[in-house]
């Protein structure tokens, strides 16, 4: 199986912060790479998938980038909403993985 | 509009099972491969399991496999997951959730908690 190792496992921010992500796969996935957004008590949200292609109706202030093992996902200017938590996934593999998760949290 | 409704949870004893249904609208659903997913309490996301399109094609996280079957009716626009000798690290809610754009899941049901407790 890909194991997927999400860095850090929180941070807190301000609201105006940019804020990085950084998911790294155990082996190449190319660009098949997603990010998702979840609030608790909520179903987690897609955010990016193909590693840089943001989802329909998905603020433009979040973005992806990478390929091959090591991804990026940046918040250019952190927004009250943005408090969640984020996991990555790779979708290279019939097996589905996902990182364990980076909270971000309210300074 | 997309629509992925799970039903099935509840309390159940280590040993016992449980079905899983997952009702899908809005999409032509036949023609997309289907995904659990679970989130034990205060934990991560964990893939399941998933279906092909048309049913023959199955897969299993190895902590399910051997006790889990997943399972879909087109006809209904259903997919399902049969849970057996349930354990109690298998607590967990239990999401519904289809392939979007390059294999993301892109609509996720609300979840249905599944509970494994003497």
């Amino acid at each position: 199986d890909i194991q997927m190792t999400q860095s850090p496992s929180s941070l807190s921010a301000s609201v105006g912060d940019r804020v990085t992500i950084t998911c790294r796969a155990s082996q190449s996935i190319s660009s098949y790479l997603n990010w998702y957004q979840q609030k608790p008590g909520k179903a987690p949200k897609l955010l990016i998938y193909d590693a840089s292609s943001l989802q329909s109706g998905v603020p433009s202030r979040f973005s992806g980038s990478g390929s091959g093992t090591d991804f990026t996902l940046n918040i250019s200017s952190l927004q009250p909403e943005d408090f969640a938590t984020y996991y990555c996934q790779q979708s290279h593999s019939t097996l589905r993985t996902f990182g364990q998760g980076t909270k971000v949290e309210v300074k | 509009e997309v629509q992925l409704v799970e039903s099935g949870g509840g309390l159940v004893q280590p040993g016992g099972s449980l079905r899983l249904s997952c009702a899908a609208s809005g999409f032509t659903f036949s023609t997309y491969w289907m995904h659990w997913v679970r989130q034990a309490p205060g934990k991560g996301l964990v893939w399941v399991s998933r279906i092909n399109s048309d049913g023959t094609g199955t897969n299993y996280a190895d902590s399910v496999k051997g006790r889990f079957t997943i399972s879909r009716d087109n006809a209904k626009n259903t997919v399902y997951l049969q849970m057996n000798s349930l354990r109690v690290e298998d607590t967990a809610v239990y999401y519904c959730t289809k392939d979007g754009p390059k294999w993301s899941f892109d609509y996720w049901g609300q979840g249905t908690l599944v509970t494994v407790s003497s």
